[in-house]
């Protein structure tokens, strides 16, 4: 069974730019959920969708945002990048509507904002 | 608010010495904790979840309500179990999200 698989691992941004990361879950997972790692911060949490629906948002600026499609698949957005932006962008999925059974982390793509 | 803490950034150990990687959490609730792992050049995997009271890898972590803690514990530590170990809680709000703590290294050498 496929784990689950983001797309790039790697971005190079210039700052104002925009950037799309995407995110396949595992089949069947309908829930997906996206964290921003960095050395500083650790890992936060960013959004949660389930069944095309976001239904969670962390403490992030509007200049995140994301979406799912039917197929479960998702993408998140970071539009007028900062410096501040560069990190490891996990992607997470899970059976059901939440986490309690554990999600499923991808390998991440790593943004670096210059 | 709703916080892990893990105190230690690093925990050094000799193989075979016993393991205990620190937890504690603030939740107004009934907490659901995990421990995530993640070895060098790999992806966050997770390790166990209270709800299952579960042994991987040797690895065990009891809840305690009293002292909000979810320590991590190890009778004898392998090399192969140095690594980053995360602690996290879900919390639950509209929807769910992981509240991982800063994270700790351990290192295990012979």
């Amino acid at each position: 069974k496929a784990g689950v698989t983001q797309t790039p691992r790697y971005l190079i941004k210039t700052r104002g730019q925009q950037v799309t990361l995407s995110c396949s879950p595992i089949s069947g997972h309908r829930s997906v959920s996206w964290y921003q790692q960095t050395p500083g911060q650790g890992l936060q949490f960013l959004f949660e969708y389930f069944s095309e629906t976001q239904r969670n948002k962390g403490n992030f600026p509007g200049r995140f945002s994301g979406r799912q499609f039917s197929n479960s698949r998702s993408e998140m957005n970071v539009s007028t990048l900062e410096l501040g932006d560069s990190a490891l962008y996990l992607c997470a999925s899970s059976q059901g509507q939440g986490g309690n059974y554990g999600y499923t982390f991808g390998s991440g793509t790593r943004l670096t904002v210059v | 608010a709703q916080r892990v803490t893990q105190p230690e950034k690093l925990l050094s150990v000799f193989k075979g010495a016993p393991v205990e990687l620190k937890c504690n959490y603030s939740y107004s609730g009934s907490p659901e904790l995990f421990w995530y792992v993640q070895y060098s050049r790999q992806r966050l995997q997770l390790l166990l979840r209270h709800i299952s009271r579960e042994s991987i890898k040797g690895f065990t972590a009891d809840l305690n309500k009293g002292e909000t803690s979810f320590h991590l514990k190890k009778p004898f530590a392998q090399e192969e179990d140095s690594a980053m170990y995360y602690c996290a809680l879900l919390q639950y709000q509209a929807g769910t999200a992981l509240i991982f703590g800063k994270g700790t290294t351990l290192s295990v050498s012979s």
